[in-house]
């Protein structure tokens, strides 16, 4: 099974950051990963596709980037509605595998 | 609007079996391979299991292959998820999802005596 890596599990930032997430995958999945937002008590939402691809709706403050085995998320200005857990996948290969997520709380 | 309405949870002995139901709505369901994910308390995400548009191709978790059958009634918009042989561990919201989007509220699981 391929492993997902996120770092770090967790972060204090201030509105207004730049906030960035890493996500490392135990061997090449291509461009076959997925950036999740999950606040307590809700789904969660996808915001990235395809590594780096915004879903329909998702604000571009959120992008993602990378390949291969190495990616990150990034939100470029931090609101505090983006104040939540972030969570990446791996869709390369089943059995599909989530990072063990990332909690952004505020400073 | 698509739309998806997860059922079927609730309170479980060990060793016991629930069926839990998925409603689609708002898209070609059958067009679409679905998941379920579940989320233990105070946990991450866990991928469960997932069936290809057609219902002939299913994968599953090595955590519960052998106890939860996935399903598919395309003529009904319904996903299914069999699970037998319940164990603490298997406590969890349990979510449906299209794809990567979007996913279901969610239903309650939980395995307990």
């Amino acid at each position: 099974d391929i492993q997902m890596t996120q770092s770090p599990s967790s972060l204090s930032a201030s509105v207004g950051d730049r906030v960035t997430i890493t996500c490392r995958a135990s061997q090449g999945i291509s461009n076959y990963l997925a950036w999740f937002q999950q606040k307590p008590g809700k789904a969660p939402k996808s915001l990235i596709y395809a590594a780096s691809s915004l879903q329909s709706g998702v604000p571009s403050k959120f992008s993602g980037s990378g390949s291969g085995a190495h990616f990150t998320l990034t939100i470029s200005s931090l609101q505090p509605e983006d104040f939540a857990t972030y969570y990446c996948q791996q869709y390369d290969s089943y059995p599909w595998t989530f990072g063990q997520g990332t909690k952004v709380e505020i400073k | 609007e698509v739309q998806l309405l997860e059922s079927g949870g609730g309170l479980v002995q060990p060793g016991g079996s629930l069926r839990l139901s998925c409603a689609a709505s708002g898209f070609t369901f059958s067009s679409y391979a679905m998941s379920w994910v579940r989320q233990a308390p105070g946990k991450g995400l866990e991928w469960v299991s997932a069936i290809s548009g057609s219902g002939d191709r299913t994968y599953y978790a090595d955590s519960v292959k052998g106890r939860f059958t996935i399903s598919r009634d395309n003529s009904e918009n319904a996903l299914y998820l069999q699970m037998i042989s319940l164990r603490a561990e298997d406590t969890a919201v349990y979510y449906c999802a299209r794809g990567l989007t979007p996913w279901g509220q969610g239903t309650t699981v939980t395995v307990s005596s």
